[in-house]
């Protein structure tokens, strides 16, 4: 069965300081992995997705994933942590029609 | 260009009842998909439609059903409701276009719905 793993339901940062968010996808998933932030009683708002060609991927608001096949994951990461990146964080797979989805992982960002 | 549109964006009713729930995609996309989200089971896939039939089907009982019109516009169908039917249901939106895959789903704001 298709199955995407995000590690660590809640992560906490200090405001400037690293973020990484982890992902890992079954191999069953076709390789197409988005991650996507969700705020309070709002949608989904996609951050980047990753397709085919470079691995390393650049979305919106600094934060950037690298698609590793040989872990079967695809890690966020943001440099330096903002307030306002305070959120829910799902990391997804699939096909453009069905999407398969992690568990999410809240981000709490503390001055 | 308007994003997706979800109406109503919060519902309240009771066990038994059903409720219609309506979608209108980006213009020009031709998919919608339907996803449940709840605190329990994360995020499901429900169905997809695309030129008016149903593409995919996740797994839900038979009293969740859906269907799209010519305008691409979705609405979503749940009879007999029960309390773990409480959720926000969320509809996406993409192309469609034939034999891409990995084209990108935008999803609208959502529906709140209470079952007491």
């Amino acid at each position: 069965a298709q199955s995407v793993t995000q590690l660590g339901s809640h992560v906490s940062v200090s405001e400037g300081a690293l973020v990484l968010l982890r992902c890992n996808y079954s191999s069953s998933v076709p390789p197409y992995l988005f991650w996507y932030v969700q705020y309070p009683n709002q949608g989904l708002q996609l951050l980047l997705k990753y397709t085919t060609g470079a691995t390393l991927v650049k979305g919106i608001n600094g934060f950037e994933a690298e698609f590793k096949k040989s872990e079967t994951s695809f890690h966020l990461t943001k440099p330096s942590a903002h307030m306002s990146d305070a959120a829910e964080y799902f990391c997804a797979g699939g096909t453009a029609s069905k999407l398969t989805f992690g568990t999410g992982t809240r981000l709490q960002v503390t001055l | 260009k308007a994003g997706v549109t979800q109406t109503p964006r919060y519902l309240i009713k009771t066990r038994g009842q059903q409720v219609t729930l309506s979608c209108s995609p980006i213009s020009g996309h031709r998919s919608v998909s339907w996803y449940q989200q709840t605190p329990g089971q994360g995020l499901q896939f429900l169905f997809e439609y695309f030129s008016e039939t149903q593409r995919n089907k996740g797994n839900f009982p038979g009293r969740f059903s859906g269907r799209q019109f010519s305008n691409s516009r979705s609405e979503m169908n749940v009879s007999t409701l029960e309390l773990g039917d409480s959720a926000l249901y969320l509809c996406a939106s993409s192309l469609g276009l034939a034999g891409v895959r990995q084209e990108t789903q935008y999803f609208g704001p959502g529906t709140r719905l209470l079952v007491l």
